[in-house]
C-alpha cells in the first residue's frame, strides 16, 4: 500500500501566478483533507473533500478550490498567489478513525 | 473546537520516559483526545487516542482524568528518533472531522 501520496514534491511560483497541487488517498480512503502548514505552525485545515463534494471548509478565502475525483484523488487549487501562500500543503485520507497525511507540497511564492 | 494548551518544547535523554500534559479545560462530552506526531518536511502521523482513563498502544500510553480536562502522552524509553514535534487535539473521534493542531511540543532527545 502506497499510502497516501502528493504531487509535486516541491514548486516555487511567482505572486498572481495559479498552482494545483494533488493528492492520491491510501487505498480504500474515500475522504480528503487539505491542510495548510506555515513555518513553525501547526498544520490549519482547508477543506475536507468527500463523494466529490466539498464537505467541510475552514477559513480560507475563495482563491483555495479543490476538487475530488470518482478515483477519490483530490487536487487542491490556489489563485493570484500571494507571498503569504508559501507554505507545506498536505494532504490527508481518512475511513474510520485515523487521517493519515501524505509528505505534502512545499510551496513557494516569490 | 475546544482548545488546547501543551508546553512548547522538551528536552529528555535516550532512554527516559518523557510525558506530555495537554490541558483542554472545554473538552465537549463527545471529544476524543487524539495525538500526533510529526517530523520536519513530513506530514503528521497519527500516535494514539482516548476517550478517558487509559490506553495503551505499541509506541505509546494516554492517560486520561476522570474529569478529562488534561491528558497526558507518556512515551517510553525514548530514542534519538522520537525528536519531533507532538500535537495534542481534541474531536470527536471520526476519520471526518477537522483536525484543529495548535503549535504542539517540539521534544528534543540528546543521547
Amino acid at each position: 500500500d502506497a499510502g497516501v501520496t502528493q504531487s509535486p514534491t516541491h514548486l516555487i511560483k511567482t505572486r498572481g501566478q495559479q498552482v494545483t497541487l494533488r493528492c492520491s488517498p491510501k487505498s480504500g480512503h474515500d475522504t480528503v483533507s487539505w491542510y495548510q502548514q506555515a513555518l513553525g505552525q501547526g498544520p490549519q485545515f482547508i477543506f475536507q473533500y468527500y463523494e466529490e463534494e466539498e464537505r467541510q471548509r475552514g477559513n480560507f478565502p475563495d482563491r483555495f478550490s479543490g476538487h475530488q475525483f470518482p478515483n477519490y484523488s483530490s487536487e487542491l487549487n490556489v489563485n493570484a498567489l500571494l507571498l503569504g501562500d508559501s507554505a507545506l500543503y498536505l494532504c490527508a485520507s481518512s475511513l474510520e478513525v485515523e487521517q493519515y497525511f501524505g509528505p505534502g507540497t512545499r510551496l513557494t511564492v516569490t | 473546537l475546544a482548545k488546547t494548551t501543551q508546553p512548547i518544547s522538551m528536552d529528555s535523554y535516550e532512554g527516559q520516559e518523557v510525558n506530555i500534559t495537554c490541558s483542554h479545560n472545554n473538552i465537549a462530552t463527545n471529544d476524543y483526545i487524539t495525538w500526533y506526531q510529526q517530523f520536519p518536511s513530513q506530514g503528521p502521523r497519527f500516535i494514539i487516542q482516548g476517550y478517558k482513563t487509559k490506553v495503551t498502544n505499541e509506541v505509546a500510553s494516554l492517560f486520561i482524568p476522570a474529569d478529562r480536562k488534561s491528558s497526558t502522552l507518556s512515551l517510553p524509553r525514548v530514542s534519538l528518533s522520537d525528536t519531533a514535534v507532538y500535537y495534542c487535539l481534541v474531536g470527536d473521534g471520526g476519520g471526518f472531522q477537522k483536525l484543529v493542531f495548535g503549535t504542539g511540543t517540539r521534544l528534543l532527545v540528546s543521547p
